[in-house]
């Protein structure tokens, strides 16, 4: 069954302001946490991604953060911007896979 | 440098008819995933392999799929015998060593069973 939960809802921000995208997850072993960005028609493109052993790491713009406690994850985007209107989706490392979510549509409006 | 290669992009087959799907891998990448994603869902992984060995084909339907990684040339999804519940876009990744790091993914091949 599924582990990683979300079932595509829809997220609808203002240009310039902060998205904040959420992701449950439940296999407590998994180690490995990655944000996919997927556009319509594209495969899913490496957003960033994050160890078990922290619990926030920063990139261009983005942000992960993870809550191991309630195994939970979060992907902050700052400034958002319309090119970054797409699907997105949080992925967990399973040994030999990875297990997906449903994703958010993260719309951006200008 | 050219990412993971997957051919062709859009592929209609009639009920009953095999489905054969193609995957490049990056260079110098020699593990290659296939994940299967239905509309407005996300990607479900079906198989891994390195060359000429299938490691994990746990996300294989039992029956009419099978995968191939053969020393030469790409790696190859084929599904016999398609059906209507068949379509959907089918991704393929490749990463350099055995974990699932480091993914890339290739931009799919959208299957439509008429």
């Amino acid at each position: 069954g599924e582990s990683v939960g979300l079932h595509l809802p829809t997220l609808s921000v203002q240009e310039g302001d902060n998205s904040i995208i959420n992701c449950a997850y439940s296999n407590s072993a998994s180690d490995y946490f990655i944000w996919y960005k997927q556009e319509s028609g594209k495969g899913p493109q490496f957003i960033i991604d994050i160890r078990s052993n922290m619990d926030k790491r920063q990139g261009q713009r983005v942000t992960v953060l993870l809550n191991k406690t309630v195994k939970h994850l979060s992907l902050q985007i700052a400034a958002t911007q319309p090119g970054d209107s797409a699907v997105y989706f949080c992925a967990e490392n399973a040994g030999n896979m990875l297990t997906f979510g449903g994703g958010t549509r993260l719309m951006v409006k200008p | 440098n050219a990412g993971v290669m997957q051919n062709p992009r859009h592929l209609v087959r009639r009920r009953g008819q095999e489905a054969r799907l193609r995957c490049s891998p990056m260079k110098g990448h020699s593990h290659v995933y296939w994940y299967r994603q239905l509309p407005e869902e996300g990607l479900k992984f079906m198989v891994y392999l390195q060359k000429e060995n299938i490691i994990d084909e746990s996300g294989m339907p039992k029956e009419r799929f099978s995968a191939e990684f053969p020393k030469e040339g790409p790696s190859i999804l084929r599904i016999q015998q398609v059906v209507r519940g068949d379509s959907a876009a089918y991704f393929c990744a490749s990463s350099r060593g055995a974990q699932s790091y480091g993914y890339t993914f290739g931009s799919g091949t959208r299957l439509t069973v008429v």
